[in-house]
């Protein structure tokens, strides 16, 4: 098993770039997320994916689209790219949307946006 | 939007020394409190979910417990080791999300 994979691993994009970071599971998870993380600041959910067919916005959505492509894929977009966003991206995913589900992480993308 | 604090920020440890921190949440409408351990390079892997108030988790050296009635769960190693050195993660369950704290970055002097 793979566990959770996201391409690409890194990422220079310009001022007003789109590009669309990719996720897959392999684990017939449920539920899938998308968090950024910045210097000083915890991991911050930016969409999550319930259940297939479903997606809802978490703390910091602005500025991003996700699309739960089918029950292994979730992938998020930048439609216009911001420096603002440039950060690590965490893909993440679990059995169910429970308090006591445990998350599983992919290895993060690095973005950067000049 | 939960508030999760940690303290330490960071911490330094001689090896073979035991230590804790800390990490604090909301105690009205508690759910869950996660740990999960985070080395550089690599991606964060759960070590505990709590949910009991005087719960207590161990696995190996490391263990946590957790308060829900004020709000907080330490997590403790004994004997650190050189390959304990990782940031250290805690999160808490609420509004149907996990919110993160910032992390104790812990370091392992040999």
């Amino acid at each position: 098993n793979a566990g959770v994979t996201q391409t690409p691993k890194f990422q220079v994009l310009k001022t007003g770039q789109s590009m669309t970071l990719q996720c897959a599971q392999d684990m017939n998870h449920n539920s899938m997320y998308w968090y950024r993380q910045d210097p000083g600041m915890g991991l911050r959910l930016i969409y999550y994916s319930a259940s297939e067919g479903t997606t809802d916005k978490g703390e910091v959505p602005n500025g991003y689209n996700v699309s739960r492509l089918n029950k292994r894929e979730f992938s998020l977009r930048l439609e216009s790219a911001a420096p603002s966003q440039t950060s690590v991206y965490f893909c993440a995913s679990s059995e169910g949307d429970k308090d006591v589900e445990t998350q599983y992480f992919g290895p993060g993308t690095r973005l950067l946006v000049l | 939007i939960l508030n999760v604090e940690q303290s330490p920020q960071s911490l330094h440890v001689q090896e073979g020394d035991s230590t804790n921190f800390t990490c604090s949440f909301p105690s009205s409408n508690f759910y869950a409190l996660h740990w999960y351990r985070w080395e550089t390079a690599k991606s964060p892997e759960a070590l505990f979910v709590m949910t009991l108030n005087g719960d207590e988790k161990k696995k190996g050296r490391i263990s946590a417990t957790l308060n829900t009635k004020e709000g907080y769960s330490y997590l403790y190693i004994k004997g650190s080791q050189p390959e304990d050195s990782a940031t250290y993660l805690c999160a808490s369950w609420g509004d149907e999300k996990l919110t993160f704290g910032t992390g104790t970055r812990l370091t392992i002097i040999p």
